[in-house]
């Protein structure tokens, strides 16, 4: 079965650190294009990072040059340290897989994890 | 940036009625649009992808169309499990990408 699972979320003081973990089954995150997405309480989704199969990463504004997306191949697992917390950071975060259509991008997530709960705050 | 603006923010329906959801681009865009259903509590589920390519094991009632920067997400016959909160999203800067803030289908 195909699933992502993320944990490592918490409580976090205003500039602290945090490493979100995702472990996927099913398939292997280095052949997949894979992102990180949060969503603030109450709000709407937001893009966070990505990393593609050959390991380009890319970041919204918001947390470029704070958080850093990677991948563990020997524990098929996609990761996002998150430095220079903030408020505005709280959020449950997802890990997804992008969908790929004959090879190819731009479709869309088709697997999410459950999702893990990060709060900033003093 | 290209923003996305969802209308109506909030709708209220009935199990039966057909309903649909538009979703305006702030710029002409490709047909790299897709829709999300997500239910309190849960992640994001993909309903549609490319515009109007429903994804695999989602029933067929189901249905996007659009071009450039008008899209519409339709559900024929609304069931009870299909009220939540419905979320269009734009790839045409792909990898980074951008969401509607939402539609709330309520009872």
């Amino acid at each position: 079965e195909v699933q992502l699972v993320e944990s490592g979320g918490g409580l976090v003081q205003p500039g602290g650190s945090l490493r979100l973990s995702c472990v996927a089954s099913g398939f292997t995150v280095t052949t997949k294009y894979m992102r990180w997405a949060r969503q603030a309480p109450g709000k709407g989704l937001e893009w966070v990072s990505f990393i593609s199969s050959g390991g380009a990463t890319y970041y919204a504004d918001s947390v470029k040059g704070r958080f850093t997306i990677s991948r563990d191949n020997s524990r098929n697992t996609l990761s996002l340290q998150m430095n220079s917390l903030r408020a505005e950071d709280t959020a449950v975060y997802y890990c997804a897989r992008d969908l790929a259509v004959a090879d190819a991008q731009g479709y869309g997530m088709d697997v999410w994890g459950q999702g893990t709960t990060v709060t900033v705050s003093s | 940036d290209i923003q996305l603006t969802q209308s109506p923010s909030f709708l209220s329906a009935s199990v039966g009625d057909r309903v649909t959801i538009t979703c305006r681009a702030s710029q002409a865009i490709s047909s790299y649009v897709a829709w999300y259903q997500q239910k309190p509590g849960k992640a994001p589920k993909l309903l549609i992808y490319a515009a109007s390519t429903l994804q695999s094991g989602v029933p067929s009632r189901f249905s996007g169309s659009g071009s450039r920067t008008e899209f519409s997400l339709t559900i024929s016959s609304l069931q009870p499990e299909d009220f939540a909160t419905y979320y269009c999203q734009q790839l045409n800067s792909y990898p980074q990408m951008t969401f509607g803030q939402g539609t709330k289908v309520e009872i």
